[in-house]
């Protein structure tokens, strides 16, 4: 049972445009929301995070979207940069340590 | 300023034999979380301990898999008689405290078991 979904397996987007990932849960209890990236042979970074009380959090050139209707978050980024090239995992938690991990988006920025 | 350590960051085991994974969270660091990443899939939780305590090993297999963090020392994960099914990305994450919503987990560069 896959509660944090990414169903957009890879993705490949030009470098300087817009970046977009999706993330789907369908647990209604999560109430915080993170996007970290990894590199090859590398642990995952913590990228950007956001709580149920928000709808949008920026940081720099990504911002996270929350859309708890929908149960639906994604990512973007702006502009898109070769080095941003990644796999890009979201993760849910229901006010607890324990975060959920979708399966990951391989990002590919085309220079 | 180091982030979170691990070691070994590859290891190969016979089955049968026993991989012991280390990990020494981030200074100031007193939480420490272990996930699983099989191939193709995402990082999933196994435990999560605090200093000589276990706190939640929901994720664990019941058999095999043993988790500690001693009073001096790494966290260690001790996986006893592997089989080829263990195969994977062991990642050890730390945070500061479990509290509230929003401590981010810090992650270490994982160790990459692999049983032949």
């Amino acid at each position: 049972d896959q509660q944090v979904k990414q169903n957009s397996p890879s993705l490949s987007v030009q470098e300087g445009r817009i970046s977009i990932l999706n993330c789907d849960y369908t647990n209604s209890m999560f109430d915080y929301f993170l996007w970290y990236k990894k590199y090859p042979a590398e642990g995952p970074t913590f990228l950007i995070s956001i709580s149920s009380i928000k709808d949008k959090n920026e940081d720099g050139r990504f911002t996270v979207f929350l859309n708890k209707s929908a149960k639906h978050l994604s990512l973007h980024i702006v502009p898109s940069q070769p080095g941003d090239s990644a796999v890009y995992f979201c993760a849910a938690s229901g006010g607890t340590y324990k975060y959920i991990f979708g399966t990951g988006t391989r990002l590919k920025v085309l220079a | 300023n180091a982030g979170v350590m691990q070691n070994p960051r590859h290891l190969v085991r016979r089955r049968g034999q026993e991989a012991r994974l280390r990990c020494s969270p981030m200074k100031g660091h007193s939480h420490v979380y272990w996930y699983r990443q099989l191939p193709e899939e995402g990082l999933k939780f196994m435990v999560y301990l605090q200093k000589e305590n276990i706190i939640d090993e929901s994720g664990m297999p019941k058999e095999r898999f043993s988790a500690e963090f001693p009073k001096e020392g790494p966290s260690i994960l001790r996986i006893q008689q592997v089989v080829r099914g263990d195969s994977a990305a062991y990642f050890c994450a730390s945070s500061p405290g479990s509290g509230g919503i929003s401590y981010e987990q810090y992650f270490g560069p994982g160790t990459r078991l692999t049983v032949t």
